[in-house]
């Protein structure tokens, strides 16, 4: 069984610009999170989505969100980017009602 | 809300030697999951173990055990037979049992290092 994929892998931005981010989760899976991981903050949960609808949503300003499409797969989307953006964005996948969560290899973005 | 604390940034341990990584959280819940996560060079986050919460058996998964430490909110993560490609960030992570959504709570991370 494929594993969950991410795509990109890498992203080079500006500041103000916007920028997409896609998912695609191991088959069968319907919850899908995203994470941002950075050195100084660590890995924070961003959103999870699960049957299109958004279920969980972290500490992040409205400029980060999120969509999930009914074959299960996910974007992200960043507007206005940020300095602070730059970072590796890591998507995980988990089956209904089982609490493991397997991860993507991440986008990781570089805003200039 | 809970937290997950990782004390011990940086370990090191020789080849074939056992290394304990520890992690401590606190929660007000009675249900939850632990994992441990390694994340090596490329990145991906890769699942070492998990414990939930109600179970008293310590898990294990061939050369990684933990110590669940329910009472004590400990969750140490013990690598026996270290080997080089051990070496990675290993996230210790929290998972709600009582809340929809499975949303993680990570510890800083502690940098594992094997030497030959």
């Amino acid at each position: 069984k494929a594993g969950v994929t991410q795509t990109p892998r890498y992203l080079i931005k500006t500041r103000g610009q916007q920028v997409t981010l896609s998912c695609s989760p191991i088959s069968g899976h319907r919850s899908v999170s995203w994470y941002q991981q950075t050195p100084g903050q660590g890995l924070q949960f961003l959103f999870e989505y699960f049957s299109e609808t958004q279920r969980n949503k972290g500490n992040f300003p409205g400029r980060f969100s999120g969509r999930q499409f009914s074959n299960s797969r996910s974007e992200m989307n960043v507007s206005t980017l940020e300095l602070g953006d730059s970072a590796l964005y890591l998507c995980a996948s988990s089956l209904v009602g089982l609490s493991t969560q397997y991860f993507g290899p991440g986008t990781r973005l570089l805003v200039l | 809300a809970q937290t997950v604390t990782q004390s011990q940034p940086e370990m090191s341990v020789q080849e074939a030697e056992t290394v304990t990584l520890s992690c401590t959280y606190d929660t007000s819940e009675s249900d939850y999951y632990l994992f441990w996560y390694k994340q090596p060079p490329s990145r991906q986050m890769i699942l070492v173990i998990r414990q939930e919460a109600y179970k008293q058996q310590n898990a294990t998964e061939n050369r990684f055990s933990v110590n669940f430490q329910k009472a004590a909110k400990s969750f140490s993560l013990k690598i026996s037979d270290s080997q080089l490609g051990d070496a990675a960030m290993y996230f210790c992570a929290y998972r709600s049992g009582e809340t929809s959504g499975s949303r993680l709570t990570f510890g800083e991370g502690t940098q594992l290092t094997v030497n030959p």
